[in-house]
């Protein structure tokens, strides 16, 4: 069936560390969004990335659709940086998102 | 238009009542779906429309529950004969015909 899977499921960081989160899927998508859940279970988002690359202040992300991947990078990572990223695909334009288990970030002082 | 919004963002409840939930789509969106995300999981879909039809349910949207977008904006989602199983943040999102989605600040039910 379809599978999205995250990766790492948990990563605690160092304040001013770089990190690099992947999203591995199971088919070809027409969209692929990428999501900051805050600790009140708002969903933020920080991408629309079906495929190439997009950079927004420390944050940037990769789409290799050929090769069913994406990866999200942060840098000079913060302690507001904290809480569940998730990615979420849809597979045809017609299907409701998809959405890994997340990983689970801890920014530490 | 300050994006989607969700009503109530808290209830709690006792099982066996029937509960009723509301969103706001973005004002031009045409899409409108619901999620339900339980504790560490990622967001589960439940159903959709676009405009006012209803066009995929979820096996997960058992018969205690129903969902209306009876003029294509506003949407509610109702459970009846609440069990403590469907205690669970339920969200909202919108888009246009297949591109981003934007989702809601969430109601998070508890059942006791």
């Amino acid at each position: 069936g379809i599978q999205v899977e995250q990766s790492p499921p948990d990563l605690i960081l160092q304040e001013g560390a770089n990190s690099t989160l992947r999203c591995n899927f199971s088919d070809s998508v027409n969209n692929l969004q990428w999501f900051h859940q805050n600790p009140w279970g708002q969903l933020i988002n920080l991408f629309y990335i079906p495929s190439g690359t997009k950079q927004n202040g420390r944050l940037s992300a990769t789409t290799v659709a050929t090769e069913r991947y994406s990866l999200l990078y942060i840098s000079s990572s913060q302690t507001t940086d904290s809480g569940v990223y998730f990615c979420a695909v849809d597979f045809s334009g017609n299907t409701p998102l998809v959405f890994g288990k997340g990983t689970r970030l801890s920014v530490i002082a | 238009d300050t994006g989607v919004s969700q009503d109530p963002r808290h209830k709690i409840t006792k099982r066996g009542q029937n509960v009723t939930f509301r969103c706001d789509p973005i004002s031009e969106h045409n899409r409108l779906y619901w999620y339900r995300q339980t504790l560490g999981q990622g967001p589960e879909f439940l159903t959709y429309f676009q405009n006012e039809a209803q066009l995929e349910k979820s096996r997960l949207l058992s018969d205690r529950f129903s969902a209306e977008r009876p003029k294509g904006s506003f949407s509610t989602l109702e459970i009846q004969r609440t069990e403590q199983g469907d205690s669970a943040m339920y969200l909202c999102a919108s888009s246009l015909v297949g591109v981003e989605q934007f989702f809601g600040p969430g109601t998070r039910l508890t059942v006791l």
